[in-house]
């Protein structure tokens, strides 16, 4: 499976944006890059996927860099809610997700 | 909005004894997969499951386990003799379709503690 790298923590200020990295140098034209989250003690929640283009839905949105070989997932104006570990994911069609040890996101209020 | 349901929250067991984790995934949904997690490690693939059949498991997923769809609601993960190990948070996921043009969706979870 192709590999991605976060940063292991990142904070932010409430009511701020927030710009998670994610690097995935490796990755192949058929890759979809997928965003999940888990907040203490629940199960992983979608966020938001793409292929090329940036992608907007109502939690997040998704920059994908012109090389696809990094990706930004922004949250537009963090809450407490957003407090999470935050996975960036490859999809390549391969049916099972492959969890990294992803972003833990702090939100200082 | 629709949503995975996995029971029981909490299960503690004797170490030895058969467990059976039980989840409704989304009415709709075709594609079905169990996933663990261990205290402050990673999210782990243990099985996928479709058209009844397993269709992927993982080196985790040895003979003590198996999934069955019994009655076409709901989805279940049987490990038949409870290691000390197993202790961990299993996590049931469904999809709509296969491919990675669609997202998965998680239950809540449940803890298994093996004694």
């Amino acid at each position: 499976d192709a590999k991605t790298t976060q940063p292991n923590s990142m904070e932010s200020n409430e009511e701020e944006p927030v710009h998670l990295p994610c690097n995935h140098s490796t990755i192949s034209g058929t890759d979809y890059i997928h965003w999940y989250r888990q907040l203490p003690s629940q199960g992983p929640e979608y966020v938001i996927h793409g292929l090329t283009s940036n992608v907007n839905n109502r939690m997040a949105s998704l920059a994908i860099a012109e090389d696809r070989k990094s990706s930004t997932l922004i949250l537009h104006r963090a809450t407490l809610r957003d407090a999470a570990v935050y996975y960036c994911i490859l999809n390549f069609g391969n049916e099972k997700l492959t969890f990294g040890t992803g972003t833990r996101l702090t939100i200082i209020p | 909005e629709p949503e995975v349901t996995q029971t029981p929250s909490h299960q503690v067991t004797q170490m030895g004894q058969e467990v059976i984790l039980r989840c409704v995934p989304i009415s709709n949904h075709l594609y079905f997969y169990w996933y663990r997690q261990i205290l402050g490690q990673k999210v782990e693939f243990l099985v996928s499951f479709y058209n009844n059949e397993i269709s992927e498991k993982s080196e985790i997923f040895d003979d003590q386990f198996s999934v069955e769809r019994p009655d076409g609601s709901n989805f279940t993960l049987k490990i038949r003799s409870t290691k000390l190990e197993d202790s961990a948070m299993y996590f049931c996921a469904s999809q709509r379709e296969q491919g990675p043009n669609t997202e998965a969706f998680f239950g809540q979870g449940t803890r298994l503690t093996v004694v």
